[in-house]
């Protein structure tokens, strides 16, 4: 069993609906979260982090963390179609030099 | 303009061949990362450096070899022992500060063995 699973979609929506994004982890000494969004043959740029259970909002998006239940959420509101790409979640934990493991990534396709 | 540079964008390579590439970053970075990520999957560590020369490995370490001689720049070197290269390489950097465990990505080299 992978430490981070991830469903590896690809999940399609149409434009302006929520897009839910969630990875289910196995370590509990997760201390930090965060979200990636990759397109095509780039490199990932970070779009969220936290490390709190919780919700954080930035804009359209909402991050929320779950650590009694080992899951950790992305929400994507008003999704457009420049939205469309992989999301990879990752998590890390300070005694382990901050390495930081990944989801396997959800493809999101947003139809307009 | 701040950031991390990798060159070349794409490489190829003969098999038995060793191939460097090249990571820069100009944010004042403790930590640098090299990344393999095959199609359809996540990200897999090969080696990190925490500060300047020194650098463990990560979870495949095996037919790779970096150096980190300077602050700025943490060079790949793929081996021809490893079998199976051909992939999308990503560096990328991490200040070290408190509460800053966020890590930085370049653009990626997508290497191709011929």
């Amino acid at each position: 069993q992978k430490e981070v699973e991830q469903d590896p979609g690809p999940l399609s929506v149409p434009e302006g609906a929520i897009v839910s994004l969630n990875c289910t982890y196995s370590n509990s000494a997760f201390q930090y979260f965060m979200w990636y969004r990759q397109y095509s043959r780039k490199g990932p740029e970070l779009l969220m982090y936290t490390y709190s259970s919780g919700n954080k909002e930035d804009g359209r998006f909402t991050a929320q963390v779950d650590k009694s239940s080992k899951y950790i959420s992305l929400f994507i509101r008003d999704s457009q179609p420049s939205d469309s790409a992989t999301y990879l979640c990752a998590m890390s934990f300070k005694a382990a030099g901050n390495k930081l493991t990944f989801g396997g990534g959800t493809r999101v396709l947003v139809k307009p | 303009d701040g950031g991390i540079t990798q060159s070349p964008k794409y490489l190829f390579r003969k098999e038995g061949q060793n191939v460097t590439l090249s990571c820069e970053q100009n944010l004042n970075h403790d930590a640098m990362y090299w990344y393999r990520q095959d199609p359809g999957q996540g990200l897999r560590l090969i080696y990190y450096s925490q500060i300047v020369n020194d650098f463990q490995k990560g979870d495949i370490a095996e037919g790779y070899s970096v150096s980190r001689e300077k602050k700025e720049s943490f060079p790949l070197t793929v081996t021809s022992a490893q079998k199976n290269p051909t992939a999308f390489y990503l560096c990328a950097s991490r200040s070290g500060r408190a509460n800053t465990d966020t890590q930085y990505f370049g653009p990626g080299t997508r290497l191709t063995v011929l």
